[in-house]
Order: structure tokens, then sequence, then C-alpha cells
């Protein structure tokens, strides 16, 4: 069983602020996502990587996925209150549609 | 585009009682459909996949007698809560794919079981 550990768990921040949360996996994998959500909503997907040492950027948001392709992280540029939510990762293997989520990380935006 | 849709968003049941949940993909045809399964303030577990007109298959621990699920058509999937309790109360939100790499999710049903 794959172990998909997000840090830190929780993270409570004033607006305008930068950080950074990660995922880490225990092994390699062949996909990765991230997703934002909501109370009582579903996930949304924020962005999908795939190639090792990978660079995605989606406005504020920068998306890195490890050069061994066994962790990713997730900076947020100057955070703001609509940022707020469960950020989740994802990881899928190799021929193999099914996705192990993260632990998750709660983020919290202060106005 | 890539919308899926969930009904009920909510359900109130008594125990005792089946309690059936329907994932719709609208935009597309969904060749897998996924059942997660989440409590209060911890991340998506993975319940069963679900491929059309095929029989789904469950992960370890879960109760397939428990959580019937039907794949009918390539853009519906169900699952029914069989003689539901109060430990079967929870989120669950179901995910359709049509490629590999991405799955789109649906905006969850709650389920309280009194």
């Amino acid at each position: 069983t794959q172990l998909l550990e997000q840090s830190p768990q929780f993270l409570s921040i004033q607006e305008g602020e930068n950080l950074t949360v990660y995922c880490n996996s225990s092994s390699v994998f062949s996909s990765l996502q991230w997703y934002r959500q909501e109370p009582g909503e579903g996930p949304v997907l924020l962005v999908t990587v795939v190639t090792g040492g990978e660079v995605k950027k989606l406005k504020r948001l920068t998306f890195q996925f490890g050069d061994a392709r066994k962790d990713s992280s997730l900076h947020i540029t100057a955070a703001q209150p609509g940022d707020t939510g469960l950020y989740l990762c994802a990881v899928s293997n190799f021929g193999n549609e099914k996705l192990t989520f993260g632990t998750g990380t709660r983020l919290t935006i202060i106005p | 585009g890539a919308v899926v849709s969930q009904h009920p968003s909510r359900v109130i049941c008594k125990s005792g009682t089946s309690v059936k949940i329907e994932c719709r993909s609208l935009d597309f045809q969904a060749t897998t459909m996924f059942w997660y399964r989440q409590f209060p303030k911890k991340s998506l577990m993975l319940m069963a996949t679900s491929n059309e007109g095929s029989k789904a298959t469950y992960e370890q621990g879960v109760e397939k007698d428990k959580f019937l699920i039907n794949h009918a058509s390539l853009t519906l999937s169900t699952l029914t809560v069989t003689s539901a309790h109060p430990e079967d109360s929870s989120f669950y939100i179901c995910s359709a794919t049509s490629s590999a790499y991405e799955q789109y999710f649906g905006p969850g049903t709650r389920l309280t079981v009194t």
C-alpha cells in the first residue's frame, strides 16, 4: 500500500503571505494530481503532473513534481481568503486508473 | 466540460433502510467511475471501482453486499447503501474518468443515518 503524506496537516496564515505545502510518497508513481476541496463539496482538480522535475504554474499557484517522481510541492504566492480549503494530492500508478489520496492539508487564509 | 453530478446532495434515512445515490457524467462518457467515502476532516478513501457492464471491484475492507454498485451505462453509476446504520453516515463522493490520468469529481452526497 502506497503511503502519501502531506505536510503540514494544518496551516493558517495571513492574507498576502506565501506558503508551500508538500506531498511525499513512499514509492514512485506515474502521475500526480492536486485538488482543492471546500466543505460540503467534491474535490476540484487544479493540476496534473506526469514528468519528473516538471513545474506548472496556475496564476498564483506553482506546482513542482520531484525529479524522482516521489514527491511534489504546491507554492501559493500572496495568499487570498479564497485560497482557503483542503488541499489534496493524489497519485496513480502505471497502467492503473485508481487514485490514492494524500492525508490532506487544511489551509486557512486570514483576511 | 467534464461535469459530474450526484443525487441526492443530502439524505437522511432511518436505521435499517436502504439508500441509493446516483452519479452521472453529464458531458462525457465515463469508462470508469469510482466511489469514495470521506469522514469529517479526513481525506478521501476509495471504496470501489466501477466499470460499465461489469462487476465493481471493491477495496479491501469494503463490504460488497452492503455497498451495492451498479454501472448501467457510460454515464451513470449508482451506490446503494443497504440496511444502513449510523456508522454508515458519511460524505460519499463519486468520480468519473475517460482517461488514465484525470478523474472528475461529483459534488458529494451527505448521508445521515438516524
